[in-house]
């Protein structure tokens, strides 16, 4: 079925950069496409951006394009997020989700119409 | 941009069935997705168009109809309390959106 695990709390001054991650474990991390969400406290959710594990290849929401890098290590069955100059309403928890749902309505879409698995979330808290 | 209305909140007693609607433009003509999000854990997605993932049960169904998404929740259980989210992969921009959320009450 498949796991993601990411990394811990994070607490940053504005204009800092944050780096989180998220591992993977029991499924070939590289047969689906790993995406990046944010859920700012209270609120709804705001699609980030998404990587693929086999190629590299990335793409971002208009948002955040300019200060979002994503990557990942195939070695470690690992993708990290890097988010640059963080403002106070980047403040949000941060999760990985693996692009599960590929077909709908005879459609096929590498990068999914949605996700079936997500990391448990990652708080980010930008304060000065 | 395209944008996916939800009601705040809906109540429903046990054993009684819940109607959560998603509304936006054409929504009929896209896959809807749901999550449920129970407090301070991830979310789970528990429907997809109208088919679940193998370990949601049948109480949960999907419709998706003109310019409105209906998650049902039949037989209703204390455990179903959570918030849902709809969402879907908007084309014309190559966004994924998802709605304000609906906080069921089990009362």
């Amino acid at each position: 079925q498949g796991q993601l695990v990411q990394s811990g709390a994070e607490v940053k001054r504005p204009g800092a950069s944050v780096k989180i991650s998220c591992r993977a474990s029991g499924y070939m991390f590289t047969g689906y496409y790993l995406h990046w969400l944010r859920q700012v406290p209270g609120q709804g959710f705001e699609w980030m951006g998404w990587v693929s594990p086999n190629t590299g290849a990335t793409d971002s929401a208009h948002n955040f394009r300019g200060r979002v890098t994503l990557t990942t290590d195939t070695s470690t069955s690992t993708a990290s997020i890097d988010l640059s100059e963080l403002k106070s309403d980047d403040t949000a928890v941060y999760y990985c989700a693996r692009a599960d749902i590929t077909l709908l309505r005879g459609v096929f879409r590498v990068s999914g119409f949605g996700f079936g698995i997500w990391g448990q979330g990652t708080v980010v808290t930008v304060s000065s | 941009s395209y944008v996916l209305t939800q009601p705040p909140s809906v109540s429903v007693a046990p054993g009684h069935t819940a109607s959560l609607t998603c509304g936006g433009d054409d929504i009929g003509s896209k896959s809807v997705l749901w999550y449920q999000q129970r407090p301070g854990q991830a979310p789970v997605l528990v429907v997809y168009d109208n088919g679940r993932p193998s370990r949601i049960p049948e109480r949960f169904s999907g419709s998706n109809s003109g310019n409105t998404a209906t998650l049902t929740i039949s037989r209703v259980e204390a455990g179903d309390e959570a918030d849902y989210y709809c969402q879907v992969w908007e084309s014309s921009s190559d966004q994924y959106v998802f709605g304000t959320g609906t906080k069921v009450t089990v009362l």
